[in-house]
């Protein structure tokens, strides 16, 4: 079945460092991919959405440049967190749709910033 | 308010019971979703609707288009179903990006 890969699980940083997430789609194409992030005992909060060959289109709140995203293929979107803070410590997620039905979800980074 | 609502909040019960969650929405949407995530994070998709029921294992989930609820059963519950679930919706046919509900926390206990 079709799966989403995420890496890296877990990454501990310095603040002022910038930390790249990479989420896959192993066996589809994936136009569009979505990122969340969540925060302890919280719901999960759209960030923004991937859209491979063009912007990502980021929510409301969310800054472009702190979060930078990036959809070069149709299996790969990165998020790359920019000059860290411990206010960025949350845990991140992807998730990509699969033929316009079900849903998949990368495993989640959970990021800690020192 | 918000858009997606779920109760309850958080839910404990027995080993073999029978368990409800109920989803609540107030927008128009073209399907929704009930997920599952486990302590460790991961989220599993369990089921997409947009009308009627469907029925997986001993899951079920129930869409009722016209009072915008939604219900997700447990049948024989077991400790192994212990996490949160998640409905979420999406509003635009074709486009996956989800309004989530504040989830569900279930317990069950042996």
């Amino acid at each position: 079945g079709a799966v989403v890969s995420q890496h890296p699980s877990r990454v501990i940083c310095k603040s002022g460092t910038s930390v790249k997430i990479e989420c896959r789609s192993l066996d589809f194409q994936a136009t569009t991919m979505f990122w969340y992030r969540q925060f302890p005992k919280q719901s999960l909060m759209l960030m923004a959405t991937s859209n491979e060959g063009s912007k990502a289109t980021y929510e409301q709140g969310v800054e472009k440049d702190k979060f930078l995203i990036n959809h070069a293929s149709l299996t790969l979107s990165t998020l790359t967190v920019t000059s860290a803070h411990p206010e960025d410590s949350s845990f991140y997620i992807c998730s990509a749709a699969y033929r316009g039905e079900k849903l998949f979800f990368g495993s989640g980074t959970q990021l800690s910033v020192l | 308010k918000n858009e997606v609502e779920q109760s309850p909040q958080n839910l404990t019960a027995q080993e073999g019971e029978f368990i409800t969650i109920n989803c609540s929405y107030s927008v128009g949407i073209s399907a929704l979703h009930w997920l599952q995530q486990h302590p460790g994070g991961g989220i599993v998709s369990l089921f997409m609707l947009s009308s009627g029921k469907k029925k997986h294992g001993r899951l079920i989930a129930t869409i009722n288009i016209q009072e915008k609820h939604s219900s997700l059963h447990i049948t024989a519950s077991h400790p192994r179903d212990s996490a949160v679930y998640i409905c979420a919706a999406t509003q635009t046919f074709g486009n996956e990006k989800l309004t989530f509900g504040t989830g569900t926390r279930l317990t069950i206990i042996p």
